[in-house]
């Protein structure tokens, strides 16, 4: 059963940089195809696609996001981070991880998701 | 920048069928785009409905259906339920890793 779950501060206040820490069971990023995704929701919005790592670490970012953000993995703490720096309040949302197979491109499972809110 | 689109919100009777529809801003959405679709119900985590254009996710009801319409990725229910009423995302892969989700359409069932 492969499950995610997303941890990091509920609150930050702008200029800071926030770290997400995505924490997955039942599948491992050194088995080939695997990938980690992250997704965000600002609230009453749509989602957004942010981020995504492969298992052989090829990285991959939102064109409009990329200069704030870096994607990393802990393949021995079955974990991916994801830091995003500058933070603003429109920034303020649900933030997803989810796994995604190399080759389908669709996100087949998905973690509960945490809320940031971003405020002095 | 491309934009994927989605109508921002429609209707069906109960029993009835829709077909919500997800494009590109400019060109066409193909096979090649990988369309994929995903249920949201409020305060919940999205749930993954439909891939690579037409495959049921595992427990999905076979009243939803995933299609390409002309140059439009398609969702369609078909004799809709109460419980359908959520937001719907469709997801396009638009190469060199990157994925991108169109607005959302809210449906409502009434």
């Amino acid at each position: 059963q492969v499950t995610l779950r997303e941890s990091g501060p509920a609150l930050v206040k702008p200029t800071q940089t926030l770290t997400l820490t995505c924490t997955f069971s039942g599948f491992s990023l050194s088995t080939s195809r695997m990938c980690v995704t992250w997704i965000r929701q600002p609230p009453g919005k749509a989602l957004e696609w942010l981020a995504r790592i492969d298992w052989d670490d090829d990285k991959y970012y939102s064109t409009s996001l990329k200069t704030r953000l870096t994607i990393s993995k802990d393949t021995s703490k079955n974990q991916v981070v994801l830091t995003m720096t500058n933070m603003d309040p429109v920034d303020t949302a649900t933030y997803y991880c989810a796994r995604i197979r190399s080759g389908s491109y669709f996100f087949d499972s998905w973690g509960q998701g945490t809320l940031v809110t971003v405020s002095s | 920048q491309t934009v994927v689109t989605q109508e921002p919100s429609f209707s069906v009777s109960p029993g009835g069928t829709v077909t919500l529809t997800c494009g590109l801003s400019s060109g066409s959405v193909s096979t090649n785009s990988f369309p994929s679709w995903y249920q949201q119900t409020p305060g919940q985590a999205p749930r993954t409905l439909i891939y690579t254009t037409n495959t049921l996710s595992s427990g999905v009801p076979d009243r939803f259906s995933g299609s390409i319409l002309g140059n439009k990725a398609a969702l369609t229910i078909t004799g809709a339920q109460a419980d359908d009423e959520s937001d719907y995302y469709c997801v396009l892969y638009m190469g060199s890793g990157i994925s991108l989700f169109g607005g959302g359409t809210k449906l409502t069932v009434l």
